[in-house]
């Protein structure tokens, strides 16, 4: 596609229940990247992805807290047992390879609100 | 530990104002500077970036200089437009990723006609 796609754009659950969010990277990327954001914080790292595997999960809070990959294409992050501490925006990005000085294409985020 | 502290917003100008917004940083080691703009509705995009000291970033009228000594890449643009109303993030990365980028917690700029 021409740039990062996620959706929904907003989602709000209640407290307990499970959710997924899905993340579309640029047709070709092999490399993907979660973030999110809470409210009046800096973007955290949460997962990296090279194809279909996950080199780096430090970034994961919780075991409440999961993602997967299909191939070098869609991936969902899945959030379990949701807590209100879980409201944030959570930003996808992608890049060309992974390579250190590669340039990350983000999408507009989902904003999760937990009640 | 890594941090980003950047000038708290929101910050709003009128056009052709002159806009500066502080970013310092902490780093254990040289890191690489960036700026990345997110408009309304859109996706976080780097706006410039540069990688080591003196270095100056720029682009779309905005700039920015590594400053070492005082551990600051500050953004400034000479004019701003209505269109450049957006949350501005300062960050920096250090080692051989691309990705644990270490994010400021953004400052909103709205600029009025």
């Amino acid at each position: 596609g021409a740039g990062v796609s996620q959706s929904p754009s907003n989602k709000v659950t209640e407290k307990g229940k499970d959710v997924e969010l899905r993340c579309d990277p640029i047709s070709g990327h092999t490399a993907l990247y979660w973030y999110r954001q809470r409210l009046g914080q800096g973007l955290e790292f949460l997962i990296y992805f090279q194809g279909n595997s996950a080199p780096d999960k430090s970034g994961l809070p919780s075991d409440r807290f999961s993602a997967e990959r299909t191939g070098e294409s869609v991936s969902t992050l899945t959030i379990q047992r949701t807590q209100q501490e879980d409201s944030a925006v959570y930003l996808c990005a992608s890049s060309s390879s992974g390579g250190a000085n590669e340039k990350l294409f983000f999408g507009s985020g989902t904003q999760l609100s937990v009640l | 530990g890594n941090s980003v502290t950047q000038m708290e917003g929101p910050v709003t100008l009128s056009e052709e104002a002159f806009l500066t917004i502080n970013c310092t940083y902490t780093a254990t080691g040289y890191p690489s500077l960036f700026w990345y703009v997110q408009y309304p509705g859109e996706g976080l995009q780097l706006l410039l970036k540069a990688t080591k000291a003196d270095d100056k970033g720029s682009n779309k009228g905005f700039e920015a200089t590594y400053r070492k000594e005082t551990t600051s890449f500050h953004l400034e643009k000479g004019s701003v437009q209505v269109s450049d109303s957006a949350v501005y993030f300062c960050a920096l990365l250090l080692g051989g990723s691309n990705y644990k980028l270490t994010f400021g917690k953004g400052t909103l700029l709205t600029v009025n006609p």
